[in-house]
């Protein structure tokens, strides 16, 4: 059983095109988040959902849209791909706002060219 | 916001040795303190976490040190093994829906 699961794993694509990450988890978890792992691994928080509401929009562009149709759908679609943007982006999920474990999606690997 | 910083970046130990991560925070309402281990290729997942009201906590070869007063938190790995390579973070919160990492060290255990 997948806990956290992400589409597409690796996604190649040319600057200034639009792609979507689709992101599902099946815990029952209420809490989604996007977090971005450039090159040097950091990890740095995007965006954080609590029962479908954004709750954290760290400074990102506004090219970046989450969306959240349902509790265990966070999906991130990008407008305008730059070169800036390749990196590796995980989704993960939480029961509540507490302080729980994040679960971890795979990743999916987004190279721009 | 939050500013988490972590040291060593990279770690070389040999097998049988401890090895020690250190990190420190800046805002002092942050309570909540969970280390992540990152495999090559994989996903973060949680080794352990400690939480404000607490100095100390063990899980058998892994151990969590917090110092509120200072604002550092330590995770140590005793009796290392070559499957403890992995690149760790530390990270700290205080909603608990919002998570500052550190920058990772990479962790080599040679056998």
């Amino acid at each position: 059983d997948t806990a956290v699961s992400q589409t597409p794993k690796y996604l190649v694509t040319q600057m200034g095109n639009d792609k979507s990450i689709k992101c599902e988890q099946n815990l029952g978890h209420d809490t989604m988040y996007w977090y971005k792992q450039d090159s040097k691994k950091f990890l740095k928080i995007m965006f954080s959902y609590n029962n479908k509401e954004l709750i954290i929009n760290e400074t990102v562009p506004n090219r970046f849209s989450p969306k959240s149709p349902d509790k265990a759908h966070l999906n991130l679609h990008i407008n305008s791909l730059e070169l800036g943007d390749s990196a590796v982006y995980f989704c993960a999920s939480s029961q509540g706002q507490g302080f729980n474990e994040q679960f971890f999606g795979p990743g999916t690997r987004l190279t721009v060219l | 916001g939050e500013n988490v910083e972590q040291h060593p970046s990279t770690l070389s130990v040999q097998e049988g040795d401890s090895a020690v991560i250190k990190c420190t925070y800046s805002d002092s309402a942050s309570n909540y303190f969970p280390w992540y281990k990152q495999e090559l290729g994989k996903r973060p997942q949680l080794i352990i976490d400690i939480r404000s009201n607490v100095g100390e906590k063990k899980d058998q070869r892994i151990a969590v040190t917090l110092n509120k007063t200072a604002k550092h938190f330590s995770l140590h790995i005793t009796e290392t093994q070559p499957e403890d390579s992995a690149v760790y973070f530390c990270a700290a919160s205080k909603t608990g829906n919002q998570f500052y990492f550190g920058t990772g060290t990479s962790l080599t255990v040679i056998p």
